[in-house]
C-alpha cells in the first residue's frame, strides 16, 4: 500500500478553464475527504464521501466545484471556469472505520490560476 | 460552529531542547477528538498524536505529548528532545464525534529547529 495518491501534483491553468484532480485513497478506506489549503492557512474542509455517497459539502464548495467517487474507490474533484481565487493546494484524505480514526493525507495538488 | 486557534505563527527551538505549541478550541459538544498533524515542506500531512475528549489521561507518543485541559479548551503539544526532522508546520485539529469526521484545523505553527 503506497498511501493516498493525488494527481497531478501541480497544475497551472488559465482563468476560465476547467480542471480535474484525482485522488486514490488507501485501499479499503471507506471515508474520503477533500480539503483546500491556501498560503498561511490550515486546510479547510470541502466535501466528504462515505463509499460512493457524497454525504457532506461545505459552503466553500461553490456551484463551480463538483466531486465524484464512483464505485467508492478513487475520487475526482472538478473546478469549472476557474478563478484566481481558486489557486490553492487541494488535499485529499482517507480513513477507515470510526469517526475518530486517523485520516491519512495525500501530498496534494497545487493549483495556480493565471 | 467549532473553531481552532493557534496563537503562535512561528516557534523556534534548539536541537535537543523542549518546545510547547499552543492550541485552543471552542465547542459546545462533549464528544470530540483532537489531533496534532505535522506538515513537512512539500510533503504530506501526517498524524503526530490524537486525544479523545472523554479520556482524562493525556496522550503520549514517544517524544510527543499533549496537555489536554478540557475545561479550559486547551490542547498543547510538547515536543521533547527536539530533532532537526521535527521542523515543519504543525496543525491542531478538531473533529466532532457526531459528525461525518471532517477535521477543523487551526492556522498552524511553523516550527524551526536550530542545530
Amino acid at each position: 500500500d503506497t498511501g493516498v495518491s493525488q494527481d497531478p501534483r501541480h497544475k497551472i491553468t488559465k482563468r476560465g478553464q476547467n480542471v480535474t484532480f484525482r485522488c486514490d485513497p488507501i485501499s479499503e478506506h471507506n471515508r474520503l475527504y477533500w480539503y483546500r489549503q491556501t498560503l498561511g492557512q490550515g486546510p479547510e474542509f470541502l466535501t466528504y464521501f462515505q463509499n460512493e455517497a457524497q454525504l457532506e459539502k461545505s459552503r466553500l464548495l461553490s456551484d463551480r466545484f463538483s466531486a465524484e467517487r464512483p464505485k467508492g474507490s478513487f475520487s475526482t474533484l472538478e473546478i469549472q471556469r476557474t478563478e484566481q481565487g481558486d489557486s490553492a493546494m487541494y488535499l485529499c484524505a482517507s480513513s477507515f472505520g470510526q469517526v475518530g480514526t486517523e485520516a491519512f493525507f495525500g501530498q496534494g495538488t497545487r493549483l495556480t490560476v493565471v | 460552529a467549532q473553531t481552532v486557534t493557534q496563537s503562535q505563527p512561528e516557534m523556534s527551538v534548539q536541537e535537543a531542547e523542549t518546545v510547547t505549541l499552543s492550541c485552543t478550541y471552542d465547542t459546545s459538544e462533549s464528544d470530540y477528538y483532537l489531533f496534532w498533524y505535522k506538515q513537512p515542506p512539500s510533503r504530506q500531512m501526517i498524524l503526530v498524536i490524537r486525544q479523545e475528549a472523554y479520556k482524562q489521561q493525556n496522550a503520549t507518543e514517544n517524544r510527543f505529548s499533549v496537555n489536554f485541559q478540557k475545561a479550559a479548551k486547551s490542547f498543547s503539544l510538547k515536543i521533547s528532545d527536539s530533532q532537526l526532522g521535527d521542523a515543519a508546520m504543525y496543525f491542531c485539529a478538531y473533529r466532532s464525534g457526531g459528525s461525518q469526521g471532517n477535521l477543523i484545523f487551526g492556522k498552524g505553527t511553523k516550527l524551526s529547529v536550530k542545530p
